[in-house]
């Protein structure tokens, strides 16, 4: 079955302890995205990626890594995790930049 | 910057009800219009709209684009409870970010 793998789905953590949020697909799609999606703000790009070792900053990457050694794995790294990077996270995947993305199940991560 | 603007924020209708969802955009390098379902989980994508006056069509929801007036609108007739779902509107551009609106949630009422 075609799909974006997110692990973990829920995730409580403390305030400065590195985190990764794994994200893989199995449809060898090159364009990938981590976005969060916070009530009255919507879906916000942080990083995307156009293929393996090509990534850039969407509009609100501070607070975050990723990288994209492989084509199907884009994992999202928050260094020092802070209660303001509390969110829903979403992985996604599209055959290129401009076409329909399928999504992962999300990420809850909540810091306190 | 590009941007994207729906409207209304949220509409309750009655089972049977037409809805048109809007969609407004500014962008530098224009490449295509895409509309997501979302209901308590990851959004569906809906629609790609890359040319104007070409209507997408799936069952009771259809989709068009103006990139004269910079808008598309989502059409859904004939509305059912499961079309209850917050429907959003994003757009890709020349700078390779994929954007997303804040959306609009629609209740539909039996």
């Amino acid at each position: 079955e075609a799909q974006v793998t997110q692990n973990p789905r829920y995730l409580i953590t403390v305030t400065g302890k590195k985190l990764t949020v794994t994200c893989s697909q199995n449809m060898n799609h090159e364009y990938m995205s981590w976005y969060r999606q916070d009530p009255g703000l919507g879906l916000r790009q942080i990083y995307y990626s156009m293929n393996v070792e090509v990534t850039d900053k969407g509009d609100v990457p501070e607070g975050y890594k990723v990288s994209r050694k492989e084509k199907r794995n884009f994992p999202l790294i928050l260094e020092s995790p802070s209660p303001n990077q509390t969110s829903l996270y979403f992985c996604a995947s599209s055959s290129d930049s401009s076409g329909g993305y399928t999504f992962g199940s999300g990420t809850r991560l909540t810091v306190v | 910057e590009d941007k994207v603007v729906q409207s209304p924020l949220s509409l309750v209708v009655h089972e049977g009800d037409t809805v048109t969802l809007n969609c407004s955009y500014e962008v530098t390098n224009f490449r295509s219009l895409l509309w997501y379902k979302q209901e308590k989980k990851a959004p569906t994508f809906l629609f790609m709209l890359t040319s104007s006056g070409i209507e997408k069509k799936s069952g009771r929801l259809s989709s068009i684009l103006d990139k004269k007036e910079l808008f598309s609108i989502l059409n859904i007739t004939a509305t059912q409870t499961g079309d209850s779902a917050i429907y959003l509107c994003a757009l890709t551009s020349g700078t390779y970010k994929y954007i997303f609106g804040t959306g609009t949630r629609l209740k539909v009422l039996a």
